[in-house]
């Protein structure tokens, strides 16, 4: 089946740095990947949608310069959180549309972004 | 979009069904409805989905309602494993994205 790796699974950082999270389609090729967040007990929210060459779509309320998208390739999406705080310390998780009837949408298994 | 219900926690006995509800009231004609779920700290998995067929697989039967306005997914012999948050999603044939509400939780029990 269709496969999302995402990495790192878990990463600390420092507040004022920047973070950088992968998403990659192993098995197939992602014209639209999804950033999702979830901070503790509540459910996922979507972020941004990443439209492989060309500029990605932001939900309304989440700044799009600190939230960085690139889109470069048909199996890579990546996510840099820049100049990291306290609040934005949550559970990220990517997915893409597998474009077959039986999956849809396959999610990587998050990234647990702690900043200290 | 059509907007879901789920109950915020079930519990289920290890061996038993557990059948777990969702009401869309609203669905409009071209909405499918999915099925997720989420097992602590991991990314959601895919379960099943359908439009307005009953539909089965290695996982899960999802029953729809002829109306179309509530459904229920049935996990046959439920483990320990399957202890997780389950997502009920209607989504547009024409979305690109899906839209997760607050799930149930499922506990199962031994």
């Amino acid at each position: 089946g269709a496969v999302v790796s995402q990495h790192p699974s878990w990463v600390i950082c420092k507040s004022g740095t920047s973070v950088k999270i992968e998403c990659r389609s192993l098995d197939f090729q992602a014209t639209t990947m999804f950033w999702y967040r979830q901070f503790p007990k509540q459910s996922l929210m979507l972020m941004a949608t990443s439209n492989e060459g060309s500029k990605a779509t932001y939900e309304q309320g989440v700044e799009k310069d600190k939230f960085l998208i690139n889109h470069a390739s048909l199996t890579l999406s990546t996510l840099t959180v820049t100049s990291a705080h306290p609040e934005d310390s949550s559970f990220y998780i990517c997915s893409a549309r597998t474009g077959t009837a039986n999956y849809g949408y396959t999610f990587g298994s998050g990234t647990r972004l702690t900043v200290v | 979009d059509a907007k879901t219900t789920q109950p915020p926690s079930m519990d289920c006995a290890e061996g038993r069904a557990a059948n777990l509800p969702c009401n869309h009231s609203t669905i409009s004609g071209n909405e499918y409805v999915y099925w997720y779920r989420q097992i602590h700290s991991q990314g959601p998995q895919y379960i099943i989905h359908g439009l307005k067929n009953n539909e089965t697989n290695e996982m899960a039967s999802l029953i729809i309602t002829e109306d179309r306005k509530s459904s229920t997914l049935i996990l046959p012999h439920a483990t320990l494993r399957d202890t997780a948050v389950y997502y009920c999603i209607v989504k547009p044939g024409s979305a690109r994205q899906l839209t997760f509400g607050s799930g149930t939780q499922l506990t199962v029990l031994p």
